[in-house]
C-alpha cells in the first residue's frame, strides 16, 4: 500500500535556528497536505500543494512539492517558541489521506 | 460558524466492550472521515462517509463500523474492544463538491482508553 515516510522523527532547535522536515511517498501523489498538531491538540491544516515543483510560503514557513510529486518539504526560518508541535505531511490519493509519522519540533528559548 | 465537534472528549472502556463515538461536521460540509491516532504516530485512516454511505475504507477490521446520518453527522462504532484500540479518534469533515481534493478540518478528537 501507499507509504508516506517523514524524517526526522524529532528535531530540537534553539530559538532563531531554522528547521526542515522531509516527506517521501512510495507512489506519486495527487497532492500533499501539511498539518501542525500542538501537544494535546488535533491536526490543523496548514497548506495543500498540488502542482509538480510547487513552492508556497506562509510568513516564515516555506513548503515545496517535488517535481515527481513524490516528495515534499517544510522549512521554517528563524523558529519561535510558538512553532513547537508535530508537523505531519499527508499524501492524498483516491479520496484517502495517508499521513506520515510526523516530525516533533521542540524549540529552546 | 461551528467547527467540527466530537463527543465524548474522553472515554474509558474495558476489553470486549463496545463503544460509539460521535462527530458533527463543520457547517456546510457533507463528508466525514475517521482516523485513529496512536500515541506518537500519525493519524491512520479508518473510513470515510459521504451521502450516508461508506466511500473509502482503510486497513481496519470489521469491528470498526460507522454510520452517517441525513444531517451529515457521523458515528464510529468499535466492537469487542482490544487494548490496542486505545488511541485518539479523530473526525475530519470536508466538502466533496469543492472541485478539488478536499481540505479536511479535524475535530478535537475522542481519547479512548481500553483497560
Amino acid at each position: 500500500g501507499q507509504q508516506v515516510m517523514q524524517i526526522p522523527q524529532y528535531q530540537h532547535v534553539q530559538e532563531g535556528e531554522d528547521f526542515t522536515t522531509y516527506c517521501n511517498s512510495s507512489t506519486t501523489l495527487s497532492n500533499i497536505q501539511w498539518y501542525k498538531q500542538r501537544p494535546g491538540g488535533h491536526p490543523v491544516f496548514l497548506i495543500q500543494l498540488v502542482k509538480s515543483g510547487e513552492v508556497k510560503k506562509q510568513k516564515r514557513l516555506t513548503f515545496q512539492f517535488g517535481e515527481a510529486k513524490k516528495n515534499s518539504s517544510l522549512h521554517i526560518t528563524a523558529t519561535q517558541t510558538t512553532d513547537v508541535g508535530t508537523y505531519f505531511c499527508a499524501g492524498h490519493r483516491s479520496e484517502k489521506l495517508v499521513f506520515g509519522k510526523g516530525t516533533k519540533l521542540t524549540v529552546n528559548p | 460558524d461551528a467547527g467540527v465537534t466530537q463527543s465524548p472528549t474522553h472515554l474509558i472502556k474495558t476489553r470486549g466492550q463496545q463503544v460509539t463515538l460521535r462527530c458533527s461536521p463543520k457547517s456546510g460540509h457533507d463528508t466525514v472521515s475517521w482516523y485513529q491516532q496512536a500515541l506518537g504516530q500519525g493519524p491512520q485512516f479508518i473510513f470515510q462517509y459521504y451521502e450516508e454511505e461508506e466511500r473509502q475504507r482503510g486497513n481496519f477490521p470489521d469491528r470498526f463500523s460507522g454510520h452517517q446520518f441525513p444531517n451529515y453527522s457521523s458515528e464510529l462504532n468499535v466492537n469487542a474492544l482490544l487494548l490496542g484500540d486505545s488511541a485518539l479518534y479523530l473526525c475530519a469533515s470536508s466538502l466533496v463538491t469543492s472541485g478539488s481534493s478536499e481540505t479536511q478540518y479535524f475535530g478535537p478528537g475522542t481519547r479512548l482508553l481500553v483497560l
